[in-house]
C-alpha cells in the first residue's frame, strides 16, 4: 500500500537551476497539496488542487509552479532555483469526503 | 500571520507519566482540529482528531480535548512512552479546505 510517494528524496541544486519534484499517490484522492517546513516552522501552504485540470495558490506559491493533468499525479516546479527554497518539502492527498490528509515522506532540497 | 500557534517548542517527560501538549488558535472559522506525529526524516502521520461540534476525542492513550471559547486544544498521552518520542504539529481547518498547521512541539519521553 504505497499511499503518497514522492521522489527525489534528496536533491541539491545550484542557484537558478531548475527542477520538478514528483508526487503520485494511489488511493484516488481528489484533494493535493504541496507544503514546505522550514526549521523552527510549522508546515506552509505552497499549492494545492481540489482535481485534475485545477489548481490554486496557498499562502507561499512565488517561485514554484504545479500542474494538475491527471488524479494521481501532483508535480511541483522549481523555475530558478534560490536559497530561500532551502527546505523539506511534503505533499500530500486527502479524500475530500474525509478531514484527514495523508503526506508523502518528504523531499530535502538544498540550494547553493 | 501564525492562525495556528503552538508556544511549547519541547517538552520532556518520564515514561509512564502522562504528556501534554498544547495548541491554541485566532480563526474562529475553524471546524476541525487534527494532530499530526512526526519522527526524523518521515513525512507527518495522523494522529488524532476532533470536530469543532465536540469537546473531547479519545482513542487509546491518546486524548483530544478542544476548548471553543478559549480557541484552545490540547493533546494527552497516558502513559507516555518512549516511543511517542517525535514531533507533534496541531491542524486546523477551515471551509473544508485549507489546512493550517502549528510550529510543532518535539516532545522527548525519558526512560
Amino acid at each position: 500500500n504505497a499511499g503518497v510517494t514522492q521522489t527525489p528524496k534528496f536533491r541539491i541544486l545550484k542557484i537558478g537551476q531548475s527542477m520538478t519534484l514528483q508526487c503520485t499517490q494511489d488511493m484516488n484522492h481528489n484533494y493535493m497539496y504541496w507544503y514546505r517546513q522550514d526549521p523552527g516552522m510549522g508546515l506552509k501552504l505552497i499549492y494545492y488542487s481540489v482535481g485534475a485540470g485545477i489548481t490554486d495558490k496557498g499562502e507561499v506559491p512565488n517561485g514554484y509552479n504545479v500542474s494538475r493533468s491527471t488524479t494521481e499525479d501532483f508535480p511541483l516546479r522549481l523555475e530558478l532555483a534560490a536559497p530561500s527554497q532551502t527546505s523539506v518539502y511534503f505533499c500530500a492527498s486527502r479524500n475530500p469526503s474525509r478531514n484527514t490528509i495523508y503526506f508523502g515522506e518528504g523531499s530535502w532540497l538544498t540550494v547553493v | 500571520d501564525q492562525q495556528v500557534k503552538q508556544n511549547s517548542p519541547s517538552l520532556s517527560v518520564q515514561e509512564g507519566r502522562i504528556s501534554i501538549l498544547n495548541c491554541d488558535y485566532t480563526n474562529s472559522m475553524f471546524d476541525y482540529f487534527l494532530w499530526y506525529k512526526k519522527y526524523p526524516a518521515e513525512g507527518p502521520t495522523f494522529l488524532i482528531s476532533i470536530s469543532s461540534i465536540k469537546d473531547k476525542n479519545e482513542d487509546g492513550r491518546f486524548t483530544v480535548f478542544l476548548n471553543k471559547s478559549a480557541k484552545h486544544l490540547s493533546l494527552h498521552i497516558v502513559p507516555s512512552q518512549p516511543g511517542d518520542s517525535a514531533v507533534y504539529f496541531c491542524a486546523a481547518l477551515e471551509a473544508g479546505n485549507q489546512f493550517y498547521f502549528g510550529t510543532g512541539t518535539s516532545l522527548t519521553v525519558i526512560p
